[in-house]
């Protein structure tokens, strides 16, 4: 079992629409989850981070936590085809683990 | 404050040749991290790298392997390149902690002809 799964996707929303990203974890000791966004071609970059249960919300960007679930959450509102990119979800326990990636394509 | 460093960017090998990759971390962090990335196994981990000692590995053969410098500059080197190495090499630094996050360089491409 991998210490970080996320649904393999790919994921195709319509513009405007939701857009949920899912993860689930498997050390109950991970104190921080995060949340990249990778452009084709580019480097992963830090969109968001969560520590407690519940919601976090930036603009269009909520990230959701559950450590009784060991799941966690990306949503994106008000999808736009900008947010076309690999989402990868990452928590840190013994080391830092990220999962494989999930493409998020946003149709015009 | 400078960004994580990988060079080279691209690079073009020939089956059963060797490479070595360079990763130049922020610095003051310790912790160097390396992944390989291709389209159908997405991000696999390869081996992480702490005040010079190999912290953790992946499940990666014994041709991969890495280390890192006293000025925690790190080296990852593949010997006996295969086809399937063709991937995007990913460096990451990061300091100390729970709640640190990672800090990715610009990735070398490595194809193998």
């Amino acid at each position: 079992q991998k210490e970080v799964e996320q649904n393999s996707g790919p994921l195709s929303v319509p513009e405007g629409a939701i857009a949920s990203l899912n993860c689930t974890y498997s050390d109950r000791g991970s104190q921080s989850f995060f949340w990249y966004r990778q452009y084709s071609g580019k480097s992963p970059e830090l969109i968001m981070f969560i520590y407690s249960n519940g919601d976090k919300e930036d603009g269009r960007f909520t990230a959701q936590l559950n450590k009784a679930s060991q799941y966690v959450s990306l949503l994106i509102r008000d999808s736009q085809p900008s947010d076309s990119a690999t989402y990868l979800c990452a928590a840190t326990g013994n080391q830092f683990y990220f999962g494989t990636g999930t493409s998020l394509t946003v149709i015009p | 404050k400078a960004g994580v460093t990988q060079t080279p960017r691209y690079l073009i090998k020939t089956r059963g040749q060797q490479v070595t990759l360079s990763c130049s971390p922020i610095s003051g962090h310790r912790s160097v991290s390396w992944y390989q990335q291709t389209p159908g196994q997405g991000l696999q981990f390869l081996f992480e790298y702490f005040s010079e000692t190999q912290r953790n590995k992946g499940n990666f053969p014994g041709r991969f392997s890495g280390r890192q410098f006293s000025n925690s500059r790190s080296e990852m080197n593949v010997s006996t390149l295969e086809l399937g190495d063709s991937a995007l090499y990913l460096c990451a630094s990061r300091s100390p902690g729970f709640y640190t996050e990672a800090f990715f360089g610009q990735g070398t491409r490595l194809t193998v002809v």
